[in-house]
């Protein structure tokens, strides 16, 4: 059973231009999650979605960010007009639909870095 | 801010010795979660322990948690050199709010 994977594994791009993140969760998984880390610091919430529903944005900056979770394919974070600030790791995770409380399976990462 | 906040920040330690983190942490929880990230990796789950657990044991490591003063702590018996990585602490269930982590360097 492959885990959670995430791709590009590293990104670069320069001020202004598009950023999208992928994220498969593990099979029969159907809860995703997306983290922010800065460097020196610990993850920090940003969204959370089930099939075709985000259920928790609170932790989204209110602008140029964007995730869905489609029937079909994978979860995407999508940054617009990134800045130097995006720069930092985004982790995705995802748990089974057995609730929220559960644990979270974590993949390996996205890398942005913002030139 | 942060929820979790583990101490010490960085622990190095000989191989065979024991590490111990500790993490506090400011509002009522429904569980507390440990995590391990090995530099430029993603995050690896460790344990899980409830609000209503005191103790938890999984193979050399021990978790304890003391809900009257919001804090756990994370035991590694007879560390070795692949348990160095940064640590985390992360409670809540939905929203998993992390700590800054402890970075433990174990020593051959």
């Amino acid at each position: 059973n492959a885990g959670v994977m995430q791709n590009p594994r590293h990104l670069v791009r320069r001020r202004g231009q598009e950023a999208r993140l992928r994220c498969s969760p593990m099979k029969g998984h159907s809860h995703v999650y997306w983290y922010r880390q800065l460097p020196e610091e610990g993850l920090k919430f940003m969204v959370y979605l089930q099939k075709e529903n985000i259920i928790d944005e609170s932790g989204m900056p209110k602008e140029r960010f964007s995730a869905e979770f489609p029937k079909e394919g994978p979860s995407i974070l999508r940054i617009q007009q990134v800045v130097r600030g995006d720069s930092a790791a985004y982790f995705c995770a995802s748990s089974p639909p057995v609730g929220r409380q559960e644990t979270q399976y974590f993949g390996p990462g996205t890398r942005l870095l913002v030139l | 801010s942060q929820q979790g906040e583990e101490d010490p920040q960085a622990l190095s330690i000989q191989e065979g010795e024991n590490a111990t983190m500790n993490c506090s942490y400011k509002t009522s929880i429904n569980n507390l979660q440990w995590y391990r990230q090995n530099s430029g990796r993603g995050l690896v789950h460790l344990i899980l322990i409830r609000s209503n657990e005191r103790e938890k044991h999984s193979g050399r490591l021990r978790v304890t948690l003391d809900t009257s003063k919001k804090s756990s702590s994370l035991l590694i018996t007879a560390s070795r050199a692949a348990d160095t990585a940064s640590y985390f602490c992360a409670t809540e269930g939905d929203k998993l709010i992390f700590g800054t982590g402890t970075r433990l360097q174990v020593f051959p």
